[in-house]
């Protein structure tokens, strides 16, 4: 059963950067899948920010594409995401979860989620 | 405003079939295969149906999926109240080249 757990801080500044690691367990990143990130503000919908794949190739959200970047560390079997210059928009609960691709594009793992909050 | 549009509320008896639709493009739904996720309040979501129509193990056969040109629907039969979520439903997006998810709808069991 493969595993997903986010961590970072859970309150950043406005105009701050926001990052977030996700740990995988009980699957290699090295081994396949692509790794996204999506993140859900607080009573609404999901919104799809990037993903990753083992080689460092990404996708992001058009929308958010000039303030994120996702990273892999194979090393650790973790990718991270940084999203800059944040505002009070991007408020959310972060998930980070496996993408099957393959002209499939589900996300079949999930992390628990972790509430970022931005105030000063 | 999500790329593609589910009604935002759903409601059935105990025991009744209900479907929840999704309508898109021909740049998301129109080209590639759709995926419904299901979610309870404070928890991740969780992969209902893949690939159109697909169940992962475990999922109940009471859930189906279905897509037609450029829109799909979960249906969900014999309702019980433990499938009070929201669901979403979600696709790649050939246009945005990302994927791109439902504004979601809110099942309540009556």
């Amino acid at each position: 059963q493969v595993q997903l757990q986010e961590s970072g801080p859970g309150l950043v500044k406005p105009s701050e950067t926001l990052s977030l690691t996700c740990a995988v367990s009980d699957y290699s990143i090295s081994s396949g899948f692509f790794w996204g990130w999506i993140r859900q503000p607080p009573g609404k919908g999901l919104e799809w920010i990037g993903n990753i794949y083992r080689s460092g190739s990404t996708d992001y959200n058009p929308s958010l594409k000039s303030r994120v970047t996702i990273s892999v560390d194979t090393s650790k079997n973790q990718f991270s995401l940084k999203l800059n210059s944040v505002t009070a928009a991007d408020t959310a609960v972060y998930f980070c979860a496996r993408m099957n691709g393959g002209n499939f594009y589900y996300f079949d793992y999930w992390g628990q989620g972790t509430l970022v909050t931005v105030s000063s | 405003q999500s790329a593609l549009t589910q009604p935002p509320s759903a409601s059935g008896t105990p025991g009744q079939r209900v479907t929840i639709s999704c309508s898109g493009s021909s740049s998301n739904i129109g080209s590639n295969t759709v995926n419904w996720y299901q979610q309870f309040p404070g928890t991740a979501p969780k992969l209902l149906i893949y690939s159109n129509n697909q169940r992962p193990s475990g999922v109940p056969d009471r859930f189906s999926g279905s897509k037609s040109d450029t829109s799909a629907s979960l249906a969900i039969s014999g309702l019980q109240s433990e499938d009070e979520a929201d669901y979403y439903c979600a696709a790649w997006d050939d246009s945005l080249n990302g994927v791109v998810f439902g504004g979601g709808t809110k099942l309540t069991v009556l």
